[in-house]
């Protein structure tokens, strides 16, 4: 089975540019998320989706960054314009609904790591 | 709000050595996972604990849940050199019909010395 794919791997932006990161997930998997992970730090979520909508989108800087997921499949986190302090690594995930002991397990990308200078 | 803490934030331990990382959680959870990450690389699922007094092992890991203490723990048994990692518990609240999100903590580096 294919595991979820995040491109590009690397992307080194200036500060006030804009960038884009693109997510395709497990097929078949309803549930996509976004999460960001400074160094040294946890992954924060970002942004989730049910298929083509946002069920919680609390923690994202509305006013820099964006993200669709058109059709319910693959999805886009966009940052415009980008600050010093949005480096860090951009994780997708992405999981099933459904039944069962590891129902709702989010299985994570390679993540793409940004750095804003 | 839920919070999740992890301690200790490091870990420096020689191989052959048993130690315990803690998880501990501030709200009601309906699943508590432990995840690996080496660096550079993605998060690698390790164990999902799904009620109270379950216990997972794999390996020299074993992971167990106190849902009315809100504590998970993470037990290395005779470590290795290949555990070093660093090492996530992520909380997801109760289940409303729809998938939840994961709270991570801040994780515990993991090093295994010879």
């Amino acid at each position: 089975e294919a595991g979820v794919a995040q491109s590009p791997r690397y992307k080194i932006i200036e500060k006030r540019q804009s960038v884009a990161f693109w997510c395709n997930p497990i097929s078949g998997h309803a549930t996509l998320y976004w999460y960001q992970q400074i160094l040294g730090q946890g992954p924060k979520l970002l942004i989730q989706f049910q298929n083509n909508g946002v069920v919680d989108d609390s923690q994202l800087p509305k006013d820099r960054f964006s993200a669709e997921r058109l059709k319910g499949v693959d999805s886009t986190l966009k940052i415009q314009p980008a600050k010093l302090e949005d480096s860090a690594v951009y994780l997708c995930a992405s999981s099933a609904l459904g039944v069962g002991p590891r129902r709702a397990e989010a299985f994570f990308g390679q993540g793409t790591r940004l750095t804003v200078v | 709000e839920l919070k999740v803490e992890q301690n200790p934030l490091f870990l420096s331990m020689q191989e052959g050595k048993n130690y315990t990382i803690y998880c501990n959680y501030s709200t009601t959870s309906d699943r508590l996972y432990w995840y690996r990450q080496d660096p550079g690389k993605s998060l690698e699922s390790l164990f999902v604990l799904l009620s109270n007094g379950a216990v997972k092992q794999e390996g020299r890991l074993m992971a167990s849940l106190d849902t009315k203490a809100r504590l998970s723990t993470l037990h290395i048994t005779a470590a290795v050199h290949d555990l070093s990692a660093t090492y996530f518990c992520a909380v997801a609240p109760r289940l409303t019909g729809t998938a939840s999100k994961l709270t991570f903590g801040t994780g515990t580096r993991l090093q295994v010395t010879l």
